[in-house]
């Protein structure tokens, strides 16, 4: 059963605009969020978390956003570029903080 | 560059051989972890080490097995392969591991093609 969900497996957004990528997760007990940005051929690249004390974190064009009771969490990129154009990855902390549960990713496209 | 470097990048072989995957963590982490990407599943934790000790288990198959030296590099020994075990496996690492606010950085990865 998958704890972290990302449901869109692709995004397609012009250069300049907001991207918006969303995550799911199931366990209420998950206090620590990251998102990871990979490229082709490359491991993933730590972008930006969040500790579940907060509800926004930001980071240059990168906010991310939580939202505890709906068990949701999302990241903007804004103004988005064609170099975002990666996989994201949402990930959560396992309770013992020893894993990544990682979603399956969302493919960010951005067009010039 | 994450610091954390992974040898080989590919390596192909095939059912019933085994493998021995390396690698070496970012200077100062004593946490090092395996993960496997593969197409269907997504990446999926394997094992943790920290200081030379296994600390967490993950979907980890008793064919494979790891290790952490007392240089802190790790192995990742895969054994009596499968197609199935066609995937790429990264390795990352931390500075401690075990409190969840401890951010995990990735190495490049090794491709192991299985035939």
């Amino acid at each position: 059963d998958q704890q972290v969900k990302q449901n869109s497996p692709s995004l397609s957004v012009q250069e300049g605009r907001i991207s918006i990528l969303n995550c799911d997760y199931t366990n209420s007990m998950f206090d620590y969020f990251l998102w990871y940005k990979k490229y082709p051929a490359e491991g993933p690249t730590f972008l930006i978390s969040i500790s579940s004390i907060k509800d926004k974190n930001e980071d240059g064009r990168f906010t991310v956003f939580l939202n505890k009771s709906a068990k949701h969490l999302s990241l903007h990129i804004v103004p988005s570029q064609p170099g975002d154009s990666a996989v994201y990855f949402c990930a959560a902390v396992n309770q013992a903080g020893t894993a990544l549960i990682f979603g399956k990713g969302t493919t960010l496209s951005v067009s010039s | 560059d994450s610091g954390v470097t992974q040898t080989p990048k590919h390596l192909i072989t095939a059912t019933g051989q085994r493998v021995t995957l390396r690698c070496s963590p970012r200077s100062g982490d004593l946490s090092v972890y395996w993960y496997q990407q593969s197409l269907d599943q997504g990446l999926q934790f394997l094992i943790q080490y920290y200081n030379g000790e296994e600390r967490a288990k993950g979907n980890i198959l008793e064919r494979f097995s790891a290790q952490q030296f007392p240089d802190l590099h790790s192995e990742l020994n895969l054994s009596s392969l499968e197609l199935g075990d066609s995937a790429l496996y990264f390795c990352a690492s931390s500075v401690l591991g075990g409190t969840s606010t401890d951010t995990q950085y990735f190495g490049p990865g090794t491709r192991l093609t299985v035939l």
